[in-house]
């Protein structure tokens, strides 16, 4: 069965410094979304992305924050200054057209220093 | 936006009893409620899910009841397994709007052999 993945799985950077996370959608999906997920806490919706364009963003998803499909399949959420408290699992997932079901990939859990 | 509220936060069962998680929420035009169960490190996978024109629905041992008048959808685990030991979310769309979605906090289960 076809499956989000994502690389890292984990990244520790420093604060202040780009991050780039990517993930691989399932192959015949057209959305795709970022979720974060603080240790111990729910998971937030970040942005969600159709047709080459953002379809919604959290308040969260500010100025630092960009997605991107560079290509037919990737899919990459950048953070371009990140804070202590962008600390967190960062999930990617997508859906098929005309589906309710969202597909969560394994997670890169971030970590700032 | 949405606010959806989850309970309990934790929840010990025997194994073999039944499991019931609440979940309320704010927006009554909200027409998609999915549940999502996730293992320790993994990543959150849908067990079930609900749209507001239905009111009940059964896959084995879960169901998922929803109340739109009240505002508040259930889990029901019955025949509950150790393998059911997990953290379980709800989520809410915002209206009708499929790419963004409001998470509870999250329960934890705890099944007792």
């Amino acid at each position: 069965e076809p499956e989000v993945t994502q690389t890292p799985s984990h990244q520790v950077t420093q604060m202040g410094q780009e991050v780039i996370l990517r993930c691989v959608p399932i192959s015949n999906h057209l959305y795709f979304y970022w979720y974060r997920q603080i240790l111990g806490q729910k998971v937030e919706f970040l942005v969600s992305f159709y047709n080459n364009e953002i379809s919604e963003k959290s308040e969260i998803f500010d100025d630092q924050f960009s997605v991107e499909r560079p290509d037919g399949s990737n899919f990459t959420l950048k953070i371009r200054s990140t804070k202590l408290e962008d600390s967190a699992m960062y999930f990617c997932a997508s859906r098929a057209s005309g589906r309710d079901t969202q597909y969560f990939g394994p997670g890169t859990r971030l970590t700032v220093l | 936006g949405e606010n959806v509220e989850q309970h309990p936060s934790t929840l010990s069962v025997q194994e073999g009893d039944s499991a019931v998680i609440k979940c309320t929420y704010s927006d009554s035009a909200s027409n998609y409620f999915p549940w999502y169960k996730q293992e320790l490190g993994k990543r959150p996978q849908l067990i079930i899910d609900i749209r507001s024109n239905v009111g009940e629905k059964k896959d084995q041992r879960i169901a998922v009841t929803l109340n739109k008048t009240a505002k508040h959808f259930s889990l029901h685990i019955t025949e509950t397994q150790p393998e059911d030991s997990a953290v379980y979310f709800c989520a809410a769309s915002e209206g009708y709007n499929f790419n963004k979605f409001y998470f509870g906090s999250g329960t934890k289960l705890n099944v007792k052999p």
